[in-house]
Parts: C-alpha cells; structure tokens; sequence
C-alpha cells in the first residue's frame, strides 16, 4: 500500500465549478500535511498548509482528519488556471531529517 | 531573489555512462533534498542534506546513485552505470532549518 494516496483523475470540471480532491496515508505518525500545485513540466510548488481546525485560503479550502487520516482540497469558483496538478504531501521527522512523502496527484483540467 | 536552479535542464544519455545533477540552493538555506520524479508520480525521496552531511539517504535506490554537497551550499547528485530505468526528472529543493522546501525546476534525464 502506498504511504500516500489519491484518485489520479482527470478531472475535467467547467469553469465555475466547485471540485474536491481527497487523499489518504498510512504512516500515523505524520505530522504535516500540505497541497502542492504541479503544472506541466514544472516543479511543484506549495499551495497551502493543512491544519486539523481548517484552513481556507481564498477559493481554497485544505482540511485535515487526523483519525480518518484523511486529507481534503475544495475548490471553488474553479478558474481555467486551476488546471494543474494536485500533490498531497505528507511530512514526517526522523530526527534528523524531515522527509515529504507525495501522493501521485490528482490532474485537473477546468474547461470553458 | 533567485531561487533554487538546477543544470543541466536536460540530459541525454546512453545506457552505462556517468552523469552529474547541479542544484544550487536559496542562498543561506541549510537544507537540501534531492528527489526524484517518474511520469505519472509523484516526487520520491532520495536524499537529504543538512549542511556538508548527508542526514538521510535512504531513498537512494542502490549504490550506484551518489550525492555530494562539499561546501554546505551547491550539490551534485552522481549516477554511475546509468540504466535506461533510471529516465526521470530529477529535483532539488531547499529549505531553512527544514522549514517549506522550495523546488527547483528539476534536470530531466534520459538513458537511450
């Protein structure tokens, strides 16, 4: 099973739309959760951090289960410019090094 | 200010040859991670620099993969005996005292 994981899609939404990507991991002894953004053949850059209590940033709305394990992406009011993808990250301390653990992704694609 | 670079964008080369990634961090981030990326996954692991040291290289597939950062800033990650597996794009990232790792926009190898 891997450590992080997510529906890879596409989702392919209209502009407007409101669109939510999911992702589970494994190891409970995670301690950060983020969602990067991916653009083709670019690198992936950190869109926001996940919290337990929530935490909206705009159009976007990250939130955490810790229980479930389970984390969540909400998009509103998609825009053609959302079109990217989606990386779940998990973050994990050994002690020594702080290691991001990404989920496969999630492509969406916002059409006119 | 600038951020995390990394040369060649490109390389092609053929099954067996010796091939060296540059990545040049944020200037002042102590933190280095290399990661590598297959298509249709997400960035995995391979090592992570605090300062001169290696921290963690545990995500290094096999003995053939090698990873320097002499002076505590720039790092060349080494591939002996390339394989036509191990065609990927190749990533750095930076951090401060492991706090967010910013990307560069990574070296994409190809073994022929």
């Amino acid at each position: 099973r891997k450590e992080v994981e997510q529906d890879p899609g596409p989702f392919n939404v209209p502009e407007g739309a409101t669109v939510a990507f999911n992702c589970t991991y494994s190891n409970s002894a995670s301690q950060s959760f983020f969602w990067y953004r991916q653009d083709c053949r670019k690198e992936p850059k950190l869109l926001m951090s996940v919290y337990s209590s929530g935490n909206e940033d705009g159009r976007f709305t990250a939130q955490l289960n810790r229980a479930s394990q389970y984390i969540s992406l909400l998009i509103r009011d998609s825009k053609l410019s959302d079109s990217a993808t989606y990386l779940c990250v998990v973050k994990f301390y050994t002690g020594t090094a702080s290691k991001l653990t990404f989920g496969t992704g999630t492509r969406l694609q916002v059409t006119l | 200010g600038a951020g995390v670079s990394q040369t060649p964008s490109n390389k092609v080369t053929e099954k067996g040859k010796y091939v060296e990634l540059r990545c040049d961090p944020i200037s002042g981030h102590t933190a280095l991670y290399w990661y590598r990326q297959s298509l249709g996954q997400g960035p995995e692991f391979l090592i992570y620099f605090q300062g001169t040291g290696a921290a963690d290289d545990s995500g290094l597939p096999n003995d053939r993969f090698f990873a320097v950062r002499p002076e505590g800033s720039v790092s060349t990650l080494k591939i002996q005996r390339t394989e036509r597996g191990d065609s990927a794009v190749y990533l750095c990232a930076s951090s401060l005292l492991g706090d967010t790792q910013y990307f560069g926009p990574g070296t994409r190898l190809t073994v022929l």
